[in-house]
C-alpha cells in the first residue's frame, strides 16, 4: 500500500539532546513537508522540500534541521537549540502534477516529549 | 502573508443533523486553493474537500459540501446527515501556489474547530 510512514510514534528526549524524526513516503511525490502541532492549535510549517538536495525554511524553522538525500525520505532533526520541542510532528507529501496535485497527504505523526 | 481564521473553537451536532463550520481567509492573490482537513482522535489528517478559487461551482463530496464566497473570502463546510464518525477537529487551510504556477506551495492552517456528534 502506498503511503507515508513516520517513526517512532512516541519519542522521549532529555533536554540538551538532538533527536531525529523519520518520514518516508512511497507515493512518488516530489514535495515533502514538516509541520508542528501544539495542543488546541493548527499546524505550523517547519521546513519543506520540492526536490532532492533542496529545502526551504517554513514559518518556525529555528532549532530544526532537515535533509533530503532521497526522494522518498525527509528526516527532521530537533536540535537542543529548539527551546520548546514538546509537540506533535506531522510529515506530509504532495505530487506536483496529476489528479491530486497540490493535495498534501499526511503521515500518522510523531509525539515528541522532552523530559 | 495569508491568514486563515476559524471563529468557532467548538461545535456540536446531533446525529443525522446538519452542521456548518466557518472559515475566513485573507489574501490579495487571485489564484489559490482551499481545503478542509479532518483530524479524528487518531490524529491522522484526512482531506475532506478541496476548492480551486477559479471555480465558481462549490465543491461537494458525498455528505460534505462547501459554500465558497470569493469576494467575501469565506469558505464554510457543511456536513449533512452527521455521523458519529464525523467527530473530529476540522481545519480549514489555504494554499498559494508558487510563482512558477506549480502546485508546490505552503499550506496555511486555521486554528481548528472541534466538532462533536452526539447520538
Amino acid at each position: 500500500d502506498g503511503g507515508i510512514t513516520q517513526s517512532p510514534k512516541y519519542l522521549f528526549r532529555k533536554e540538551g539532546q538532538n533527536v531525529t524524526l523519520s518520514c518516508e513516503q512511497n507515493l512518488n511525490h516530489d514535495a515533502m513537508y514538516w509541520y508542528r502541532q501544539d495542543p488546541g492549535q493548527g499546524l505550523r510549517l517547519i521546513y519543506y522540500s520540492q526536490i532532492v538536495n533542496d529545502f526551504q525554511k517554513g514559518d518556525i524553522a529555528e532549532g530544526y534541521s532537515v535533509s533530503r538525500e532521497k526522494k522518498e525520505s525527509f528526516p527532521l532533526t530537533v536540535t537542543s537549540a529548539q527551546k520548546n520541542p514538546t509537540a506533535f510532528y506531522l510529515c506530509a507529501s504532495s505530487p506536483l502534477w496529476g489528479i491530486s496535485y497540490n493535495e498534501q497527504f499526511f503521515g500518522p505523526g510523531t509525539r515528541l516529549t522532552v523530559l | 502573508a495569508q491568514t486563515v481564521t476559524q471563529s468557532q473553537p467548538e461545535m456540536s451536532v446531533q446525529e443525522a443533523e446538519t452542521v456548518t463550520l466557518s472559515c475566513t481567509y485573507d489574501t490579495s492573490e487571485n489564484n489559490y486553493y482551499l481545503f478542509w482537513y479532518k483530524q479524528p482522535p487518531s490524529r491522522q489528517m484526512i482531506l475532506v474537500i478541496r476548492q480551486e478559487a477559479y471555480k465558481q461551482q462549490n465543491a461537494t463530496e458525498n455528505r460534505f459540501s462547501v459554500n465558497f464566497q470569493k469576494a467575501a473570502k469565506s469558505f464554510s463546510l457543511k456536513i449533512s446527515d452527521s455521523q458519529l464518525g464525523d467527530t473530529a477537529m476540522y481545519f480549514c487551510a489555504f494554499l498559494q501556489p508558487d510563482a512558477g504556477g506549480t502546485s508546490y506551495g505552503k499550506l496555511t492552517f486555521g486554528q481548528g474547530t472541534i466538532l462533536t456528534v452526539h447520538p
